[in-house]
């Protein structure tokens, strides 16, 4: 199994918190993502990053920001939860060949970290 | 934009039989790559399969196979002898072929129920 932790597994929270989810990463590869999942929708990527402080964003980026300072840790900070941010997120990880074409392999996913915002 | 629509929000099969699941997508590329992930009720994400634009020949891995028409922009997933283990939500994805465009885009998945 790839070796990706997200913590929290579980977490509660209240409206107008700050919230900050971490993804950590044993395999050394460039590119890390966070997506969130909610019925009826599947897996929709939030923000990207392709290198230590190269990050991008994704379809639902709004609400929050991200932050990548070393190789193996992704960081998801919601600045001020909303119940709209209620989800499971997840955390995911890809190499890249560099040669102009993306690898075909596949994203190797976290376990999910289930947030409850009330 | 690419997007990805699996029609099938629910499918059952009675166990031992064939089941298979759709998936279409949409994109103007042409090289690219598409997968079906299935995620168990222990929320992980695990392959079942993937699939290269480039190969004309359907992917196969054990009792999972593919029905790739590129043409028609169309991606299932048979499942054959089902067993009570693959019960789950099945999610199809596609992924760019361009290096720097890793991201994967996904349909809104299928729940597969099996019969004992």
């Amino acid at each position: 199994d790839a070796g990706i932790t997200q913590s929290p597994r579980h977490k509660v929270t209240e409206t107008g918190t700050p919230v900050t989810l971490r993804c950590h990463q044993t395999e050394n590869h460039r590119y890390m993502y966070w997506y969130r999942q909610d019925p009826g929708h599947g897996l929709r990527l939030i923000h990207y990053s392709y290198g230590v402080k190269d990050t991008d964003k994704g379809e639902v980026s709004d609400g929050y920001s991200v932050s990548r300072s070393k190789t193996e840790d992704f960081l998801l900070t919601l600045e001020s939860a909303t119940s709209s941010q209620t989800s499971v997120y997840f955390c995911a990880i890809s190499e890249s060949t560099g040669t102009g074409y993306s690898s075909n392999q596949p994203q190797h996913f976290g376990d999910g970290t289930r947030l409850s915002i009330l | 934009a690419q997007t990805v629509t699996q029609s099938q929000p629910e499918m059952s099969v009675q166990e031992a039989e064939t089941v298979t699941l759709s998936c279409t997508y949409d994109t103007s590329e042409s090289d690219y790559y598409l997968f079906w992930y299935k995620q168990p009720p222990s929320r992980q994400m695990i392959l079942v399969i993937r699939q290269e634009a480039y190969k004309q020949q359907n992917a196969t891995e054990n009792r999972f196979s593919v029905n790739f028409q590129k043409a028609a922009k169309s991606f299932s997933l048979k499942i054959s002898d089902s067993q009570l283990g693959d019960a789950a939500m099945y999610f199809c994805a596609y992924r760019s072929a361009q290096d720097g465009n890793e991201k994967l885009t996904f349909g809104t998945g299928t729940r597969l129920t099996i019969i004992p």
